[in-house]
């Protein structure tokens, strides 16, 4: 595998269930990323972790639930969702958060909430 | 807070054309980031830009950071079928380069590229 890596790439859920999504990178980055992409909307912004250490959530409910075992995984835990959170789940990774670091992005989990 | 507005919203042209489209943000960025995303897909880093004033290609497309730090504009020449996507603008400003810096989006300008 190369790249980012995410799975599931379709998920269809109650909003009763609990899931989860998962990424992977393979770049030896230190920072990863979890975006929120719906129709004609700019991607939001959900989590970043630097060095598995949480640096940014941007008021984002607690019904997502991220963790990061180590640099290489990243998990969103899913659970109680409205069907408003239906979208595009995009995981990204870059060597850092500052500097010159651009983000290379996984293919995304497209989420459906019924 | 800064606002990134990216226009066409969507283009329709015929293979052969150029492609031009655009974003500003209402503050100063020091980095901005074309991507393309194709349907199913994820974004896919296109051309990154980190001077004013900077002009930069790859292939068919050239993009360039405006001198007043706030507008980056990206061109697709001689349009192919391949071409259609929708292309996302980002910008980010940072204060020190250890600094954490957010990525701003735009919108998206869908292309639509007919024979």
């Amino acid at each position: 595998e190369t790249g980012v890596t995410q799975t599931p790439r379709h998920l269809v859920m109650g909003m009763t269930n609990k899931k989860s999504l998962k990424c992977e990178q393979h770049l030896g980055h230190n920072a990863m990323y979890w975006y929120k992409q719906s129709a004609k909307k700019p991607l939001e912004l959900m989590f970043v972790y630097s060095l598995e250490e949480r640096v940014e959530n941007n008021s984002v409910p607690s019904r997502f639930s991220p963790e990061c075992p180590n640099s290489s995984h990243l998990f969103l835990h899913l659970h109680t969702l409205q069907p408003e959170d239906s979208a595009l789940y995009l995981c990204a990774s870059s060597q850092g958060t500052g500097g010159v670091n651009e983000q290379f992005f996984g293919p995304g989990t497209r989420l459906t909430v019924l | 807070g800064q606002q990134l507005n990216q226009s066409p919203q969507s283009m329709f042209i015929q293979e052969g054309e150029d492609v031009s489209m655009n974003c500003t943000s209402s503050s100063i960025f020091n980095t901005w980031l074309w991507y393309k995303q194709d349907p199913g897909e994820g974004p896919v880093l296109l051309i990154a830009l980190y001077k004013a004033g900077e002009l930069t290609s790859n292939g068919r497309l050239t993009a360039q950071f405006g001198i007043t730090r706030k507008d980056s504009f990206l061109n697709i020449s001689a349009s192919i079928p391949s071409d259609v996507g929708i292309y996302f603008c980002a910008g980010r400003f940072l204060m020190t380069t250890d600094s954490w810096g957010k990525l701003q989006f735009g919108a998206g300008t869908q292309v639509v590229v007919t024979p």
